[in-house]
């Protein structure tokens, strides 16, 4: 089945700096890699996602690369903000046909913005 | 507002209890999904069902049961027989099951996550 590894498991960043989270799958099948955000207490929401057909997706000061040959994606964040403190969790989606496409989620990363 | 709830937000339970945890959309989503999430090991599938009275074992169903009587009804039973059952649980709920064929995968909705700690 499908792995994700995420890294790194904690990343602090100074207020007004760029963050960046990687992710590696092992399925090649995988098509779909969505990302979610959570914040304290909460649960996991969508901020950004991204189809095996397209190399790279921006939403504002969020954007999300794919590397299908490397078999890795990657978050940016830019002009991180305080509320951008949250745990961050990659996920990959299954595209192999003899099952159904279940989210593999990676480990998460605890991203925390000092002002 | 549509969304998730889940109830109760904490829960305690002393060891050989069983436990039953709420989770309701009104969605009108057909998947629902149980995960359970531990400290450095993200999100982990524990059931899910995409129809009224059909349901399905995720990675780590040992130990839980669900039920799937009503569409915006998923209930989660933490049993005696599971063995380290203190986490976070989380349901969600999506407007079909994903299809592993196809690109554009329905989006997860998650509830606010359920605390059990057992004494």
């Amino acid at each position: 089945g499908e792995n994700v590894e995420q890294h790194p498991s904690t990343l602090s960043v100074q207020e007004g700096d760029s963050a960046v989270i990687k992710c590696t799958y092992s399925d090649s099948a995988s098509n779909y890699f969505p990302w979610y955000k959570q914040e304290l207490g909460k649960g996991p929401q969508l901020i950004i996602d991204i189809r095996s057909n397209v190399g790279e997706k921006k939403d504002q000061r969020i954007a999300v690369t794919l590397n299908k040959t490397a078999k890795h994606f990657s978050l940016h964040i830019t002009e991180t903000q305080p509320e951008d403190s949250a745990v961050y969790f990659c996920a990959a989606k299954s595209g192999t046909t003899d099952s159904w496409g279940k989210l593999q989620f990676g480990a998460g990363t605890q991203v925390v913005v000092t002002p | 507002d549509g969304g998730i709830t889940q109830s109760p937000k904490y829960l305690f339970r002393k060891e050989g209890q069983n436990v039953t945890l709420s989770c309701e959309q009104n969605l009108n989503h057909d998947a629902m999904y149980w995960y359970r999430q531990d400290p450095g090991q993200g999100l982990r599938l524990i059931y899910y069902s995409q129809i009224v009275n059909d349901f399905q074992k995720g990675d780590i169903a040992e130990g839980y049961s669900v039920s799937r009587e009503k569409k915006e009804s998923f209930p989660l039973t933490v049993t005696s027989a599971q063995k380290n059952p203190t986490a976070f649980y989380l349901c969600a709920s999506s407007i079909r099951l994903p299809h592993p064929g196809l690109t554009n995968t329905g989006e997860l909705f998650f509830g606010e996550g359920s605390r059990l700690t057992v004494l």
